[in-house]
């Protein structure tokens, strides 16, 4: 049981460029989501998945994209990278918060750096 | 709007000097506050969830505890393991996302 994993630990791009993170849960949750951790910022949300085929706006979403088409993968993808996005992006999963406990699990994030 | 505030940011400690980090919290309806561990170059460990004011959970040294208005992470004898930043984060009933604290960052010093 791996939990949730993300991928590529590290990345550097140049402004304008173009990538995609993936996050895989074996968990069998049906909600996901992307944060990013900024100094002082705390965890923001940027988009979130309550289910296979769906997606949904967090609080930072401008710059971003998400699919999410199969139900344990949640990508995030970033079409023209800017400084700006130089984070720590973390992936999470949960229960749906109908049943009794939904806490969100983690992955060990991904430490971008656009010059 | 739901907001977070958790103090202080930073605290170091003697390896056995027990103390507590607050987590300060306005929201309209607390559907769960969630504590969590966080390592340096590492992803949030989930803690506890507290979903009612008087409620109370104990996890090896640490016991979290909640009001209508902060939750308190108190840590017993902590030892130099425990070293980590602690962060709250709190669950709105009409929302699906967790608004998240700035966190606290504990050091014990051996």
């Amino acid at each position: 049981n791996a939990g949730v994993t993300q991928t590529p630990k590290f990345r550097v791009l140049k402004t304008g460029q173009s990538m995609t993170l993936l996050c895989a849960q074996d968990m069998n949750h049906e909600y996901m989501y992307w944060y990013r951790q900024d100094p002082g910022m705390g965890l923001r949300l940027i988009h979130y998945s309550v289910g296979e085929g769906t997606t949904a706006k967090g609080e930072v979403p401008d710059g971003y994209n998400v699919s999410r088409l199969k139900k344990q993968n949640f990508l995030l993808g970033l079409e023209s990278a800017a400084p700006s996005q130089t984070s720590v992006y973390f992936c999470a999963s949960s229960y749906s918060p109908a049943r009794s406990s939904y806490e969100q699990y983690f992955g060990p994030g991904t430490r971008l750096t656009v010059t | 709007e739901d907001q977070v505030t958790q103090s202080p940011e930073a605290l170091r400690l003697q390896e056995g000097e027990s103390s507590s980090l607050n987590c300060s919290y306005t929201v309209s309806g607390l559907r769960g506050l969630f504590w969590y561990r966080q390592d340096p170059g590492k992803g949030p460990e989930f803690l506890f969830t507290l979903y009612s004011a008087g409620e109370e959970k104990e996890k090896e040294r640490l016991k979290a505890t909640l009001t209508k208005k902060e939750s308190f992470l108190h840590i017993t004898a902590p030892k130099p393991e425990d070293s980590a930043t602690y962060l709250c984060a709190v669950r709105n009933f009409g929302n699906e996302k967790l608004t998240f604290g700035t966190g606290t960052r504990l050091t014990i010093i051996p």
